[in-house]
């Protein structure tokens, strides 16, 4: 079965220090991979996505994610943290039979940044 | 132009009360999912509908559990006989057309707490 897996709950990083939020899947197939952002407060929203082709994307606000297939990783990236990125941050593979239906998430990482 | 909403916001209920949240999408979307957020679960898949059909249920804890979409739009998720640990933040989402190569835009969610 599909699963995603994120091995950091909680991680602090101090404003403009660099950023690496990890994400592991399991899926048998070429994955569809997505990362979101859930402020608080507010709802979801799509940071970057994968499908195919060039396995570093680049997303809003700075965030940028690699696919490694050899890893089953897909990590998310920021050069310089600022303090609005405070947040928690969800890694999701597109799974289900056809067209990749749904959406399996990982646990989340919640990110606190220090002034 | 408006996006995903959910309604109530907020709802608290008794043990065994049946409850029923809405969720209106973004018009023209054809496909309509909803998610569960707790904090033992994490975030998880629960149902989607294509137009008024819902191919995939597969995600419903149990038969207390329905959902359904008229008129390609509106979509009620009802919960029979609530427990305790149906306390959590519903989430709907919809997005153009079926498949995760369509962007999902998220609603701010429905919370429901079961006293």
């Amino acid at each position: 079965a599909q699963s995603v897996t994120q091995p950091d709950i909680h991680i602090t990083v101090s404003e403009g220090a660099s950023l690496e939020l990890r994400c592991n899947y399991s899926y048998g197939a070429t994955p569809y991979l997505f990362w979101y952002v859930q402020s608080p407060g507010q709802g979801l929203q799509l940071l970057l996505k994968y499908f195919s082709g060039d396995t570093l994307v680049q997303g809003i606000k700075g965030f940028e994610a690699e696919f490694k297939r050899s890893q089953s990783s897909f990590n998310l990236r920021k050069p310089s943290v600022h303090w609005s990125d405070a947040a928690e941050y969800f890694c999701a593979v597109g799974a289900g039979s056809g067209g990749y239906n749904k959406l399996i998430f990982g646990a989340g990482t919640r990110l606190a940044v220090h002034p | 132009g408006a996006g995903v909403s959910q309604s109530p916001s907020n709802k608290v209920t008794e043990k065994g009360k049946d409850v029923e949240l809405r969720c209106d999408p973004i018009s023209g979307h054809t496909a309509l999912y909803w998610y569960r957020q707790s904090l033992g679960q994490g975030l998880e898949f629960l149902i989607y509908f294509q137009g008024n059909s819902a191919p995939d249920k597969s995600g419903l804890p149990s038969d207390r559990f329905s959902a359904e979409r008229t008129g390609g739009s509106v979509s009620t998720l009802t919960i029979q006989r609530t427990q305790q640990e149906d306390s959590a933040v519903y989430l709907c989402a919809s997005s153009l057309a079926l498949s995760t190569r369509h962007e999902q835009y998220f609603g701010p969610g429905t919370r429901l707490t079961v006293t």
